[in-house]
């Protein structure tokens, strides 16, 4: 079975530039959720949707974040603009329900 | 606040030799979910175990086995005969129990396993 999708796995932009980290969930998940992966604050939360609607975005760091789930099958995360230090990797899992939750392989974000 | 502490940052070892891993937690709920993660090189994050607030059986999987204790807010990870592939940063994450079934995960800083051959 396909896991989680995350595109790109690598990024490098210049900042100030526009960034769209995709995610694709386990066929059947309802629960999407992304996370950042810093040395300095390690593995944090940032937004979960639950049916595609966003339930908790309290740790969305600033506006410059969004995130969306137009349906089941699909997750963006945007920043705009970007910064420095925004760098960071930022993971994608899913769960189905209470189950515990399956986490891509991540997207490595290098804001020059 | 929900919190979990991963006293050990790095740990290193010889090969086959037995290896904990510690993890304390804190939290006023009273039914919560504990896990443990692998997180290898290559990034990805591995899910290993989750055990809930009302089971404090400990847990053998192979050479793995977790030790789950309330009076002392622990949930330790033990690596019996350690190999080199066992290399890793492990983390150590609580979630509360939420009314719509999806578990927000609190993780802990991580302890970064060095299995040396």
């Amino acid at each position: 079975d396909a896991g989680v999708i995350q595109s790109p796995r690598h990024e490098v932009t210049e900042m100030g530039q526009e960034v769209t980290l995709r995610c694709k969930p386990i066929s059947g998940h309802n629960s999407l959720f992304w996370y950042r992966q810093t040395m300095m604050r390690g593995l944090e939360l940032l937004i979960y949707f639950n049916n595609n609607v966003p339930i908790d975005d309290s740790g969305m760091p600033e506006d410059r974040f969004s995130a969306k789930m137009p349906n089941a099958s699909f997750s963006t995360l945007k920043i705009q603009p970007s910064e420095p230090r925004d760098s960071a990797v930022y993971f994608c899992a899913s769960s189905l329900a209470d189950q515990p939750q399956h986490f891509g392989d991540g997207t490595r974000l290098s804001i020059l | 606040a929900q919190k979990v502490t991963q006293a050990q940052t790095e740990i290193s070892v010889v090969e086959k030799e037995d290896v904990t891993l510690d993890c304390v937690y804190e939290t006023r709920d009273t039914t919560y979910y504990l896990f443990w993660y692998k997180q290898p090189p290559s990034g990805e994050l591995v899910f290993l175990i989750r055990r809930n607030s009302f089971d404090e059986q400990n847990e053998i999987s192979g050479r793995y086995s977790w030790n789950f204790q309330k009076s002392t807010s622990s949930f330790n990870f033990t690596i019996t005969a350690s190999q080199v592939v066992d290399s890793a940063v492990y983390f150590c994450a609580l979630s509360e129990a939420q009314l719509q079934g999806a578990q927000k995960l609190v993780f802990g800083q991580g302890t970064r396993l060095t299995i040396n051959p």
